[in-house]
């Protein structure tokens, strides 16, 4: 069975933190990797691909060791507006989305 | 672009009755739709893959003659749950690809409610 771990958290962070999060895959044939960020009640939104080593975009940073089969998310300089249940998920091998169960952020002021 | 939209956003019914959810591509052509599903506290659970033109692809576990999946254009697919009961309830999400934003990324509607009563 392909499966993502996450570490279901919550975090909870202040202002200005930055946090970093961390999935496992068990797919080792997977050629794509996604963050997706969904908030309460909400749909999921893609907030970054990744496809080689890495990504980043802005505040937010993706890395991929397929060695170790996992992904982290790095968020730097946290905002208010961050909060949400960051969801890791494996592209797999035939591009059918597998989805970690999801890590919940809470940015305090 | 990559915007997808579904109809409706909730829903209500009793026990026994059919409900038919919507998923449109409004600025691209989807050849291929999901539809998942997701518990409270749970992650998303695929439950078919929806082809434009022929018959969905379903995933283990989930029966094919309850959840019904019509993909009949590139912009339309719909989910009939029939003879929904209370365990039916739940988010019911779908979601596409858009090719002109990547190969494997998948763009979500906002969901549909179903509570069944």
């Amino acid at each position: 069975r392909k499966e993502v771990e996450q570490d279901p958290g919550p975090f909870n962070v202040p202002e200005g933190a930055t946090v970093a999060f961390n999935c496992t895959y068990s797919n080792s044939a997977s050629q794509s990797f996604f963050w997706y960020r969904q908030d309460c009640r909400k749909e999921p939104k893609l907030l970054m691909s990744v496809y080689s080593s890495g990504n980043e975009d802005g505040r937010f940073t993706a890395q991929l060791n397929r060695a170790s089969q996992y992904i982290s998310l790095l968020i730097r300089d946290s905002k208010l507006s961050d909060s949400a249940t960051y969801l890791c998920v494996d592209g797999g091998s035939q591009g059918n989305l597998i989805f970690g169960k999801g890590t919940k952020l809470s940015v305090k002021p | 672009g990559a915007v997808v939209s579904q109809h409706p956003s909730w829903v209500i019914c009793k026990s026994g009755t059919s409900v038919k959810i919507e998923c449109r591509s409004l600025d691209f052509q989807a050849t291929t739709m999901f539809w998942y599903r997701q518990f409270p506290k749970q992650s998303l659970m695929l439950m078919a893959t929806s082809n434009e033109g022929s018959k969905a692809t379903y995933e283990q576990g989930v029966e094919k003659d309850k959840f019904l999946i019509n993909h009949a254009s590139l912009t339309l697919s719909t989910l009939t749950v029939t003879s929904a009961h209370p365990e039916d309830s739940s988010f019911y999400i779908c979601s596409a690809r858009a090719p002109q934003r990547g190969p494997y990324e998948q763009y979500f509607g906002p969901g549909t409610r179903l509570t069944v009563t």
